[in-house]
């Protein structure tokens, strides 16, 4: 298993403004993916965030919206830019063991007014 | 891609009860997870499962590939177990995982 840990746990921020979400896990890994979790929904895939590459977004979301940093194997960023009070959500890093189990940040709950 | 459909939404009992929660997805699946999502949004691992039967404790879960299903199974619930459970598989070898829409589930004292 991995540990992961998020930072911030949660944030209450003015419309228009941006938010960067950080995820450090405690060891190498190749893949780490972003999650959005809206109030009262499933979970649902931002993008995938590689090192050494861009990241590669699913549909519905975009660069300029989420931009994603990979500096290394065992850390990401994810961005919430220009803020609405629909991107208010719980946002999660997640990343695959070596046995194919994904593992989850504690999540950063943020809260856009 | 692959769709997840859980049942039941939502679900109430007494302490003490069994349930019974059930993952149903629509293709072959490479890895199947269940997730209990506690009051304060974290998700927690319950089982990686993509085939057969796993137990841990008050809590056992099967999954039978072949017929695209996956049950978890609570015994003897408490007041603790409240939240929401997530089945969650992927099937595209891309590790990207597609969540169901989850079981709220509520224990009573």
């Amino acid at each position: 298993s991995a540990v992961i840990s998020q930072k911030p746990s949660r944030d209450i921020c003015q419309r228009g403004t941006s938010l960067t979400i950080q995820c450090q896990v405690d060891s190498q890994v190749t893949m780490m993916f972003w999650y959005r979790q809206q109030p009262g929904q499933s979970l649902t895939l931002i993008a995938t965030a590689n090192q050494g590459s861009e990241a590669t977004y699913e549909s519905g979301f975009v660069i300029d919206k989420f931009p994603i940093s990979r500096p290394n194997l065992t850390f990401s960023t994810l961005t919430v830019s220009n803020m609405s009070p629909e991107d208010s959500s719980i946002y999660l890093c997640s990343v695959v063991s070596g046995g194919g189990g994904a593992f989850f940040g504690q999540g950063t709950r943020l809260t856009v007014v | 891609g692959i769709q997840v459909e859980q049942s039941p939404p939502d679900l109430i009992l007494q302490e003490g009860a069994n349930s019974t929660l059930r993952c149903n997805f629509s293709d072959s699946v490479n890895n199947l997870q269940w997730f209990h999502q506690n009051p304060w949004g974290q998700l927690i691992n319950l089982f990686y499962i993509p085939s057969g039967t796993k137990q841990n404790g008050r809590l056992s879960a099967t999954t039978v590939a072949t017929e695209r299903y996956s049950l978890l199974y609570i015994s003897s619930s408490q007041t603790t177990d409240s939240g929401v459970y997530f089945c969650a598989a992927e099937n595209s070898g891309t590790y990207k995982y597609i969540f169901g829409t989850g079981t709220r589930l509520k224990v009573l004292a």
